[in-house]
């Protein structure tokens, strides 16, 4: 199973927005409505900040949305401040007892 | 609130074996999943397996199966991730997380992870 596709760098400017794309199939992002997005800074635990394809656990700013269309999901930076900058990864439901990560994409802020 | 606290760094020489932890605060371990999930050295995130400590049922990913072992003790809140013997290519970051298993039509399987661990880096080299 490959992890899902994401790009591995996205950068904008403070107070921009930017738009970080998840592409897998419809075994996975595509099939339920199961993707979820952390946020990782370096030597620090992942941060669930997305689950269930849209919802934000109490704590998250709503700077922070996503949505999905098919097979490709998206997370949403409004506002972007300098400590977002960090790396981002969705994750997928993959069927029994099985997850999906993507490759992690890299935001720069400016 | 909810922790996940994992044992320390690790340093080791390729063939021995390790056992490292990961202990729950503040929720009850024994009714949610915990998935423990590796970062190789400039890599993303790869989901290893996960293990509901209250009977211990445990489920690995292929790419895993058979390369690790995954337990748990639920008197003591702890699940754990062991190598009978390790390769140079363990070395990397491991985190637990706590996982929320879902079941859309019927079959289960992780939505999500909820709460992480410190991570651990176990470092294998001769």
């Amino acid at each position: 199973q490959s992890a899902l596709t994401q790009p591995r760098s996205v950068s904008g400017s403070p107070g921009q927005s930017v738009t970080i794309s998840c592409t897998g199939t419809s075994s996975d992002v595509g099939g339920h409505s199961y993707v979820s997005w952390y946020q990782h800074h370096p030597a620090k635990a992942p941060k669930l900040m997305i689950y269930d394809v849209s919802k934000r656990p109490s704590g998250v700013p709503d700077r922070f949305s996503a949505s999905k269309s098919g097979n490709t999901a998206s997370l949403t930076i409004s506002g972007l401040q300098a400590e977002d900058e960090a790396d981002y990864y969705c994750c997928s439901y993959a069927g029994i007892y099985s997850v999906i990560f993507g490759g992690g994409t890299k935001l720069t802020v400016l | 609130e909810v922790q996940l606290v994992q044992s320390g760094a690790e340093v080791k020489k390729p063939g021995e074996s390790l056992k490292i932890s990961c202990k729950g605060f503040g929720y009850s371990f024994t009714t949610y999943w915990i998935g423990w999930v590796r970062q190789m050295p400039g890599k993303g995130l790869e989901w290893m397996g996960i293990i509901y400590p209250g009977d211990s049922d445990t489920r690995y990913s292929p790419s895993f199966q058979g390369q690790v072992t995954i337990s748990a003790d639920k008197s003591i809140s702890i699940a754990y991730l062991q190598w009978s013997s390790l390769e140079a290519s363990d070395t990397a970051m491991y985190y637990c997380a706590r996982a929320i298993v879902v079941d859309p039509s019927g079959i289960l399987g992780v939505g999500y992870f909820d709460y992480w661990g410190q991570g651990a880096l176990v470092t294998v080299s001769s």
